[in-house]
């Protein structure tokens, strides 16, 4: 079965601060695909970013990084220098490589950027 | 731009009256999915459409259909709403299942009110 764990349920910071969403994922495929989803007040899911499971390099898009780490069965996600328009729920999920492609999402992580 | 439609954003129906949610995609994907999101929860999969092909989910209550007339529309039809189904419609679609297909483009969801 696949399942997915976001322990942080709500995180607030100051601008400007770096935060990290933790998520542990559980399945036992050895060929899977991770996500993360940001969903703002507007309520649209918004992809973030896809990593394949034999893909354990780290990946940096501007203020957003994310590190996969398959021995911990973790895939965090770091905004460095956060901004009000980061608040949002940010989705971790993550699907199988064949069949359906459902994805399992995690219960979500609401992050609140005080300016 | 290439997108995934919901109309309307916002449908009151009361208790026990159907209601059909209207999803379309200019994106040519080949797979379609509903999603039921509440309050505070991560989304749902309630079923997809690879092309023609309708797929359930095993839990999907039979109170919801879906249609797929042709590639870009796609229906769910909620034949007597409760309380209950109160919830933030996801239409989503992606190129295909499984490997490298697999990423989900999410419309900006339906929020359904049950009177």
């Amino acid at each position: 079965a696949q399942k997915v764990t976001q322990a942080q349920t709500e995180i607030s910071v100051v601008e400007k601060e770096d935060v990290t969403l933790d998520c542990v994922y559980e399945t036992r495929d050895t060929t899977y695909y991770l996500f993360w989803y940001k969903q703002p007040p507007s309520g649209e899911l918004v992809f973030l970013i896809r990593r394949n499971s034999f893909d354990e390099q780290n990946e940096i898009s501007g203020r957003y990084s994310w590190n996969f780490q398959k021995s911990t069965s973790s895939f965090n996600f770091t905004i460095t220098a956060s901004q009000v328009v980061d608040s949002a729920v940010y989705f971790c999920a993550l699907t199988r490589q064949t069949g359906a492609n459902n994805l399992f999402f995690g219960t979500g992580t609401r992050l609140t950027v005080i300016p | 731009d290439a997108m995934v439609i919901q109309n309307p954003r916002y449908q009151v129906t009361q208790f026990g009256k159907p209601v059909t949610l209207s999803c379309s995609q200019t994106l040519n994907h080949n797979v379609m999915y509903w999603y039921q999101q509440k309050s505070s929860q991560a989304p749902k999969l309630l079923f997809h459409y690879y092309d023609k092909d309708f797929n359930n989910e095993a839990d999907t209550p039979d109170n919801f259909q879906s249609r797929r007339p042709n590639t870009s529309f796609c229906f769910l039809d909620i034949r007597s709403p409760g309380l209950g189904d109160a919830a933030m419609y996801l239409c989503a679609t992606s190129r295909g299942t499984g490997g490298r297909y697999n990423e989900q483009f999410f419309g900006p969801g339906t929020r359904l009110t049950v009177l």
